[in-house]
């Protein structure tokens, strides 16, 4: 079958860094997404990534292993606006994202 | 990026009542767009997909006569709740994907519907 593994809530301190993990399984890949969501809104593309290795992105890099089914979301100089939720999103081999519950970022001052 | 649009954001309506939900590609054509559902602490749920101009296709356990789906344009599809019922209040989101790229889906605002 197909699964996403995130841990369902973390809380992290303002100006800190954090790491989301995420464990996947999926019938074929066409990469992994993760998407941030606020409550009560749409998800928000954060980031893409379908090699192995890291992407950065400003504040937020996302990082693949395909061989371990492993991806995390690693958040930098966190800010009280990044609570929300982080989305892991693999793509099937049918185009489709498969998608997780998520994890509720908090963030304290 | 691309953006899409949906409307309603918001609407309530009574027991028995049909909603349409339209979900619009602004600047770029859809050729294919996807329904989700939402409940509260949930993750998403893709209740179908549709392809231009086709029929749509429905996840497992959606009822397709309860949720019409018509996808007449590229940039436009229709969700339908027919006969709403106060178990479908739930955040109904559209996401759109360009057919000249196949691995990303741009997500609309989302609708948030209450059935009293």
């Amino acid at each position: 079958g197909q699964n996403i593994d995130q841990p369902t809530e973390m809380t992290a301190t303002e100006g800190a860094i954090v790491q989301i993990n995420c464990t996947y399984q999926t019938s074929g890949f066409n990469g992994l997404f993760w998407y941030q969501q606020h409550a009560g809104e749409a998800p928000t593309f954060l980031s893409y990534n379908v090699l192995d290795g890291l992407e950065e992105k400003g504040r937020f890099s996302s990082f693949l292993s395909r061989s371990k089914g492993y991806s995390y979301l690693l958040l930098k100089e966190l800010q009280m606006k990044d609570s929300a939720s982080y989305l892991c999103a693999p793509m099937d081999s049918n185009y489709q994202l498969i998608w997780g519950a998520g994890t509720k970022l908090i963030i304290k001052p | 990026g691309a953006v899409v649009s949906q409307h309603p954001s918001r609407v309530i309506c009574k027991s028995g009542t049909s909603v349409k939900i339209e979900c619009r590609s602004l600047d770029f054509q859809a050729t294919t767009m996807f329904w989700y559902r939402q409940f509260p602490k949930q993750s998403l749920m893709l209740m179908a997909t549709s392809n231009e101009g086709s029929k749509a296709t429905y996840e497992q356990g959606v009822e397709k006569d309860k949720f019409l789906i018509n996808h007449a344009s590229l940039t436009l599809s229709t969700l339908t709740v027919t006969s709403a019922h106060p178990e479908d209040s739930s955040f109904y989101i559209c996401s759109a994907r360009d057919g000249a790229d196949m691995n990303e889906q741009f997500f609309g605002p989302g609708t948030r519907l209450t059935v009293l």
